[in-house]
């Protein structure tokens, strides 16, 4: 099946450095792809629609100046946290769809997450 | 928005009962239904999905009902195993975005 690749699976960073997760899509075109935050035993919790060749979508309240999406290809999407701090530190995964997403049919892939620990 | 509401929020169950897990949703435009297995530090893993125009999809010991009337739909595991033990979340989509539940933790008595 559609396989959906992140890395890093860990990365520690110092406060106020940045950081970049990598979130790619193995065998399929994603069109659009996903990030999502997740705090320790709570759900999803849905940042930011990243969209091939254009500006992200944010969900209300998430910051965008910093968490910076570039979607630059069809199978790549990178998350930027900028000047992270101990607070950021969270579990971050992405997902992606082919095409253009479950409503037209296509199932919706995740990634294996990445963990962020900022120190 | 989509408000999905899911329920139980832990559930123990003896090796080899089933396992059961209700989720309702709030917009009726919604017709995509994903459930999502999620162990330990690990992203979520689709374990089965199901679409507005089908009642019941099973696959082995899976299997997912959807009632669109009601605007609900349930996740059955039967003859639980240990490693059915993890956090299953249902989703609810109209569009191109989930909407997740708050999660169920399943625990498998041996």
């Amino acid at each position: 099946g559609a396989v959906v690749s992140q890395h890093p699976s860990r990365v520690i960073c110092k406060s106020g450095t940045s950081v970049k997760i990598e979130c790619r899509s193995l065998d399929f075109q994603a069109t659009t792809m996903f990030w999502y935050r997740q705090f320790p035993k709570q759900s999803l919790m849905l940042m930011a629609t990243s969209n091939e060749g254009s500006k992200a979508t944010y969900e209300q309240g998430v910051e965008k100046d910093k968490f910076l999406i570039n979607h630059a290809s069809l199978t790549l999407s990178t998350l930027t946290v900028t000047s992270a701090h101990p607070e950021d530190s969270s579990f971050y995964i992405c997902s992606a769809s082919e095409g253009a997403g479950a409503h037209s049919g296509n199932t919706i892939y995740f990634g294996e997450g990445s963990w962020l620990t900022v120190v | 928005g989509e408000n999905v509401e899911q329920h139980p929020s832990t559930l123990s169950v003896q090796e080899g009962d089933s396992a059961v897990i209700k989720c309702t949703y709030s917009d009726s435009a919604s017709n995509y239904f994903p459930w999502y297995k999620q162990e330990l530090g690990k992203g979520p893993q689709l374990i089965i999905d199901i679409r507005s125009n089908v009642g019941e999809k099973k696959d082995q010991r899976i299997a997912v009902t959807l009632n669109k009337t009601a605007k609900h739909f349930s996740l059955h595991i039967t003859e639980t195993q240990p490693e059915d033990s993890a956090v299953y979340f249902c989703a609810a989509s109209k569009g191109y975005k989930l909407s997740f539940g708050a999660g169920t933790t399943v625990t498998v008595r041996a």
